[in-house]
């Protein structure tokens, strides 16, 4: 069965950088992108960006362009999300999901909560 | 970038039918999937391309799209189905870039 399966929990101080890992099982890893979706306490969802598992290619929200990088690692099946400095307002549940032929996002990791704190 | 805009709240008796609509000018080129996020959980897809339920949802989960408006429909809501609910859609710049609307709270009576 398909799993993704995410780093845990991370506390950061501003200007800081998080690197979050996304590991996927149950299908053939470089044939999907994978997204990068984030939600802040009490907010709604947040696509960030998205990854070709295969080539590497990425496609950044314009919010996030020039803080996020997104990377893969097929040897292991294993996407990354880094964030770069940090502020209070990324303090959010960063989510991986697998992309669906282009149309949604099918399966999605269990989260990982990012604080960032002074 | 596009913008996909929902309704902040509804709510629906038990056993009766909701509807719950996301507007935005990427619907009219791009097909929308809705996600229902219960408190604490990840999102869960339960419609893709406007109105495909993936294997295992139930099918009082129905979905549809007209011009730039896509719509999620609950027939014979249960107690289970309270949940955020958000659409999500390529952005209308074509680039690869994806959207989520802004979500709808739903609460069954």
């Amino acid at each position: 069965q398909v799993q993704l399966v995410q780093s845990g929990a991370e506390v950061k101080k501003p200007g800081a950088s998080v690197k979050v890992s996304c590991k996927a099982s149950g299908y053939t890893f470089s044939s999907y992108y994978m997204h990068w979706v984030r939600q802040a306490p009490g907010q709604g969802l947040e696509w960030m960006g998205q990854i070709n598992c295969s080539g590497g290619s990425t496609s950044y929200a314009q919010k996030f362009q020039g803080r996020v990088t997104m990377t893969r690692d097929t040897s292991t099946s294993t996407v990354y999300m880094e964030l770069s400095s940090l502020r209070s307002e990324d303090t959010a549940v960063y989510y991986c999901a697998r992309d669906w032929i282009g149309e949604a996002l099918d399966y999605w990791g269990q989260g990982a909560l990012v604080t960032v704190s002074s | 970038s596009s913008e996909l805009t929902q309704d902040p709240a509804v709510s629906v008796a038990l056993g009766q039918t909701v509807r719950i609509t996301c507007q935005g000018d990427s619907l009219r080129s791009y097909y929308a999937g809705w996600y229902q996020q219960k408190p604490g959980q990840a999102p869960v897809l339960v419609i893709y391309g406007n109105n495909n339920r993936p294997s295992g949802i139930p099918d009082r989960f129905s979905g549809s799209s007209s011009g730039n408006t896509a719509s999620l429909t609950i027939t014979g809501a249960r107690a289970e189905d309270e949940a955020d609910y958000y659409c999500n859609s390529r952005d209308s710049s074509g680039n690869h870039l994806y959207v989520f609307g802004t979500g709808t709270k739903v609460t069954v009576l």
